[in-house]
């Protein structure tokens, strides 16, 4: 079974803080996939970063950054010098191989709140 | 930038009422999800297509849940008799076949049944 936990329900920053959003998988997959997607107010779901079980090096893009770490199962997410446009709800999620088409396994989602 | 839409934004319709929501995928993607999220909570699967077939399902997705691919371009999902529980927000997505496995999605449907 394949399952996604983000512990942190909401997180409020202030401006220019660094928040790291907690990201914990579980599967019996050996072969899977990560991402995270942001959702604004406005609802849609931007789709922001992809890790494949076979690569866990960490990443850096911009104000973002991601640690993939497959002994701890746990797959965070960093944004340094938060920003008020930050503010939204990220989503971890799951696709694993057993999946033929890869359907995404969901966690409940973290609503970060940047205050001016 | 090449993007999922879906029609309508907003749908109201009245319990026991049959709705199709519709979705135009990225034009060369070949692989189609629908997604629903109820009010405050986390994004759930539904169904999974490819080559015209259903390739996975959930539980969520019954009988009264229909998925079809009428054209070229198009992807609806149907759901024939509505029920209060089924208000949510529902998200179409669609993936290519190169790179990783990550969906891009569409706006979302908001259904309201009433």
């Amino acid at each position: 079974a394949q399952k996604v936990t983000q512990a942190q329900t909401e997180i409020s920053v202030v401006e220019k803080e660094d928040v790291t959003l907690d990201c914990v998988y579980e599967t019996r997959d050996t072969t899977y996939y990560l991402f995270w997607y942001k959702q604004p107010p406005s609802g849609e779901l931007v789709f922001l970063i992809r890790r494949n079980s076979f690569d866990e090096q960490n990443e850096i893009s911009g104000r973002y950054s991601w640690n993939f770490q497959k002994s701890t199962s746990s797959f965070n997410f960093t944004i340094t010098a938060s920003q008020v446009v930050d503010s939204a709800v990220y989503f971890c999620a799951l696709s694993a191989r057993g999946s033929t088409l890869g359907r995404l396994y969901f966690g409940r989602g973290t609503q970060l709140t940047v205050w001016p | 930038e090449p993007e999922v839409t879906q029609t309508p934004s907003h749908q109201v319709t009245q319990m026991g009422q049959e709705v199709i929501l519709r979705c135009v995928p990225i034009s060369n993607h070949l692989y189609f999800y629908w997604y629903r999220q109820i009010l405050g909570q986390k994004v759930e699967f539904l169904v999974s297509f490819y080559n015209n077939e259903i390739s996975e399902k959930s539980e969520i997705f019954d009988d009264q849940f229909s998925v079809e691919r009428p054209d070229g371009s198009n992807f609806t999902l149907k759901i024939r008799s509505t029920k209060l529980e089924d208000s949510a927000m529902y998200f179409c997505a669609s993936r290519g076949t190169s790179g990783g496995n990550e969906q891009f999605f569409g706006p979302g449907t908001r259904l309201t049944v009433l």
